[in-house]
């Protein structure tokens, strides 16, 4: 079992539709990130997170640590959404990676 | 926010040659920096991790001698691939730890070994 596991693997939705990723993890952490690549492979960072809840424009970013569970949720969602999602738990060491979901976004 | 520079972005070398790949942060001071690796839809792999001024600490299966880490001030970290073979054929992320828990991501190089 991966220490830092992603679901859904791959997502399509319509344009508009509420988006959520899932992440749950079995490792202690100082942190999780929120990553997203485009397909051009560039990484940007979206969100990390120690506890609740963060909120960035048209994403938001939760966090319960006793449950050891994140979610990324992405409001009105858009084309432009499309990415891979990847969640990566952070042990102070070093980045855990999720397998990252794969977003379509369609028009 | 803070930025993350690699260079090249894309290199086409021969095989048994040596790549030199280059990490900055442009405005701020990363006392680490982790180079990571990719292949096609399959995650990041964390190679090594990178401190300014002491030697890389590699991950198991890594080898030191081909994949050569040079940290040498705050805000620039360099990979050398040795000896390249077509197998080394990758996506090559970097990424700089900025304060806490703080990391900002390079854009990746994407070598290709003929």
């Amino acid at each position: 079992k991966n220490e830092v596991e992603q679901s859904p693997q791959n997502l399509t939705a319509q344009e508009g539709e509420f988006i959520t990723i899932n992440c749950s993890y079995s490792v202690g952490i100082s942190a999780l990130h929120w990553l997203q690549q485009h397909p051009g492979g560039g990484i940007v960072s979206l969100f990390m997170l120690s506890s609740g809840k963060k909120k960035h424009g048209r994403l938001i970013a939760t966090i319960n640590i006793q449950e050891k569970h994140s979610s990324l949720h992405i409001t009105a969602s858009h084309p432009r959404d499309s990415a891979v999602y990847i969640c990566a738990a952070d042990n102070t060491d070093k980045l855990i990676f999720g397998t990252g979901t794969r977003l379509q976004v369609f028009p | 926010g803070a930025v993350v520079s690699q260079h090249p972005s894309r290199v086409i070398c021969k095989s048994g040659t040596s790549v030199k790949i280059e990490c900055r942060s442009l405005d701020f001071q990363a006392t680490t920096m982790f180079w990571y690796r990719q292949f096609p839809k399959q995650s990041l792999m964390l190679m090594a991790t990178s401190n300014e001024g002491s030697k890389a600490t590699y991950e198991q299966g890594v080898e030191k001698d081909k994949f050569l880490i040079n940290h040498a001030s705050l805000t620039l970290s360099t990979l050398t691939v040795t000896s390249a073979h077509p197998e080394d054929s990758s996506f090559y992320i970097c990424s700089a730890r900025l304060s806490g828990y703080e990391q900002y991501f390079g854009p990746g190089t994407r070598l290709t070994v003929t």
